[in-house]
């Protein structure tokens, strides 16, 4: 079965960070771009991040340059989100989902939190 | 202005069809775009529903019924997506996605009711 599942979500002060992975199964994760998408509370989706196959080109939402960087393990079939210095409006479920064009596989997401 | 502004919200009836605009900003031109279609239910991630750029380069989602189809408005420079014989399960928020400048942008999203 083709899978994805996020992990590493959880409540961080202003200002801090966690770091976000992506298990993926089922598929030759090797193949894929893969990217990041995240949907405030209520809100609507937000692409935050993709990454290519070999991780030679990375590509960001602007109002994460900077403090996210995304990453990708190959040889554990998993991706990496690295949240620095988050803010308030970082807060919601991240998404990671798999690219070959559209995103037609994602995981069920990991909610972040960032609040005093 | 945004890049992609779709209606907040829309409503149908069960049987009727509807159709949803995902409109460009004034300065970039749909018919170069390939236009993304996802469908999210409450508490679900999205579901990728289906790409449209022209009818010789479209793409059908895995397993998703013909009764979705893309298409384009060039005189309002929008995507459109049409949902035919709408079913109650056809209840969502439907998001349009478009590459633009070397990013992923979605449009706000328009909250489908079938009533």
């Amino acid at each position: 079965e083709v899978q994805l599942v996020e992990s590493g979500g959880g409540l961080v002060q202003p200002g801090g960070s966690l770091r976000l992975s992506c298990a993926a199964s089922g598929f030759t994760f090797r193949s894929y771009w893969m990217t990041w998408v995240r949907q405030a509370p209520g809100k609507g989706l937000e692409w935050v991040a993709n990454i290519k196959q070999d991780g030679s080109e990375k590509y960001y939402v602007d109002s994460v340059k900077g403090r996210f960087t995304i990453s990708r393990d190959n040889a554990k079939n998993s991706l990496y989100l690295q949240m620095n210095s988050l803010r308030a409006e970082d807060t919601g479920v991240y998404y990671c989902a798999r690219e070959p064009d559209a995103f037609d596989i994602w995981g069920q997401g990991t909610m972040v939190t960032v609040s005093s | 202005q945004a890049v992609l502004t779709q209606p907040s919200s829309l409503s149908a009836s069960p049987g009727a069809s509807a159709s949803l605009t995902c409109t460009l900003r004034s300065d970039i031109n749909v018919g170069t775009y390939r236009i993304y279609w996802y469908q999210q239910k409450p508490g679900s991630p999205p579901q990728y529903l289906l790409r449209y750029k022209s009818d010789s380069e479209k793409q059908q989602g895995s397993g998703v019924p013909s009764r979705f189809s893309g298409s384009k408005d060039a005189s309002a420079n929008a995507g459109i997506l049409l949902i035919s014989g709408l079913q109650s399960e056809d209840e969502a928020d439907y998001y349009c996605m478009i590459w633009h400048s070397r990013t992923w942008v979605f449009g706000g999203g328009t909250k489908l009711t079938v009533l």
